[in-house]
């Protein structure tokens, strides 16, 4: 079945370093792909997504590139801040038939120090 | 708006014993979805509604578990003769429609805990 593999935490940085978090997917047809971010004492909010192929999402200086051939759809942002840190979820949708559910990675725990 | 609310925000229950989880959803949103979140196991699906109507329940762990939705907007969740395995974190999410780019709204969670 469909499946979604994210990096595994915690990650800490400096303030202003690059971050990457790596996600990778197993599916048929093609699905969406979703990045959620969870701060602490929050709900779930969607940071971006990418409904096909080669499409970049993006969001308060976040992106992610929907890669078919290397299904991934890895987390960037140029220079993190304080205000970042939180637990990132990848996600996807398939596409096929009556399947409306998100199938999630496990979440990668994000601090960044001052 | 209003955003997805959940109540009650706490539950600790004994093995055994029945709850109800409540879910009201933004209101206009036709399909809402039920997810789990556990330490160690992430998140995971357990049934969407689109109006009143169920078409996937195949994330519902066991026949303990049981969801309705009356009148297309609220939803309770129910766990029948409570287990400590089902301590976790229980999400409403709902979205306007259930089409593939619809965005879900999540609220925030019962933590339920099983002693």
């Amino acid at each position: 079945g469909d499946s979604v593999t994210q990096m595994e935490g915690p990650v800490t940085l400096s303030e202003e370093a690059f971050l990457t978090i790596n996600c990778t997917y197993t599916a048929t047809g093609y699905p969406s792909l979703f990045w959620y971010v969870q701060y602490p004492g929050e709900g779930l909010q969607l940071l971006l997504k990418a409904t096909k192929a080669d499409d970049k999402g993006s969001n308060k200086g976040f992106e992610a590139t929907y890669r078919k051939e290397t299904t991934s759809f890895h987390l960037e942002k140029g220079s993190v801040q304080v205000s970042d840190s939180a637990v990132y979820f990848c996600a996807l949708r398939g596409d096929a038939g009556n399947n409306r559910k998100l199938i999630w990675g496990l979440g990668t725990s994000l601090a960044v120090n001052p | 708006g209003a955003g997805v609310s959940q109540s009650p925000s706490n539950k600790v229950t004994e093995k055994g014993k029945d709850v109800e989880l409540r879910c009201d959803p933004i209101s206009g949103h036709t399909a809402l979805y039920w997810y789990r979140q556990s330490l160690g196991q992430g998140l995971e699906f357990l049934i969407y509604f689109q109006g009143n109507s169920a078409p996937d329940k195949s994330g519902l762990p066991s026949d303990r578990f049981s969801a309705e939705r009356t009148g297309g907007s609220v939803s309770t969740l129910t766990i029948q003769r409570t287990q400590q395995e089902d301590s976790a974190v229980y999400l409403c999410a709902s979205s306007l429609t259930t089409g593939l780019v619809n965005e879900q709204y999540f609220g925030p969670g019962t933590r339920l805990t099983v002693t």
